[in-house]
């Protein structure tokens, strides 16, 4: 079954600095890969996905960019702010798409 | 729409007491799942479902039971519980043609306590 590794586990930023984040999947099968933010107490949403057909996709200051070839994707903030800080997770389906398989998780601490 | 919700949103148990996490969509969505959180382990499936009387288990299935009677509900049933089982358990659902196609909406969580 699919694999993912997130890294790193904790980051921590100044306000303003950009941020990054990266996961790599062992299934090169693999064709949708979402990222998902959990503020403290809170339910997992979703923030920006990218399909296989794209090497990359923007919204406002969140960036994903995928790599097939090495099989990784990222997790691109810029102009990070302290409502920015959550743990992000990343997932990969497993084979047939009846499943996600999240990474561990990375907590981003933006500070003032 | 209401979305996800979960009940109960804090539970304490007793090691062999048994419970049923409650989980209802008004999405109208065939695909929902059942994931559990600890420290650093991030989301683990434990069961999920494709649609009205189809299920399948997760990553972590053992201690575990589900059904899915109608496409609103999918209930978590414990068994007999077990400190191990100590967590927080969140209700997902997806429109999508499978669980790893689009986005899971998730319910608020649960955070069980097993003494």
């Amino acid at each position: 079954g699919e694999n993912v590794e997130q890294h790193p586990s904790t980051l921590s930023v100044q306000e303003g600095d950009s941020a990054v984040i990266k996961c790599t999947y062992s299934d090169s099968a693999s064709n949708y890969f979402p990222w998902y933010k959990q503020e403290l107490g809170k339910r997992p949403q979703l923030i920006i996905d990218i399909r296989s057909n794209v090497g990359e996709k923007k919204d406002q200051r969140i960036a994903v960019t995928l790599n097939k070839t090495a099989k990784h994707f990222s997790l691109h903030i810029t102009e990070t702010q302290p409502e920015d800080s959550a743990v992000y997770f990343c997932a990969a389906p497993q084979p047939g798409y009846s499943t996600l398989t999240f990474g561990k998780g990375t907590m981003l601490l933006v500070s003032p | 729409n209401a979305g996800v919700t979960q009940t109960p949103k804090f539970q304490v148990l007793k090691t062999g007491q048994s419970m049923t996490l409650q989980c209802a969509q008004d999405m109208n969505h065939e695909y929902m799942s059942w994931y559990r959180q600890d420290p650093g382990m991030g989301l683990r499936l434990i069961h999920y479902s494709v649609g009205a009387g189809i299920t399948d288990q997760g990553e972590v299935p053992n201690g575990y039971n589900v059904s899915r009677s109608t496409t609103e509900d999918f209930p978590l049933r414990l068994l007999s519980a077990a400190p191990s089982q100590t967590s927080v358990y969140f209700c997902a659902s997806s429109k999508n043609r499978g669980l790893g196609t689009g986005e899971l909406f998730f319910g608020e969580g649960s955070r069980l306590t097993v003494l």
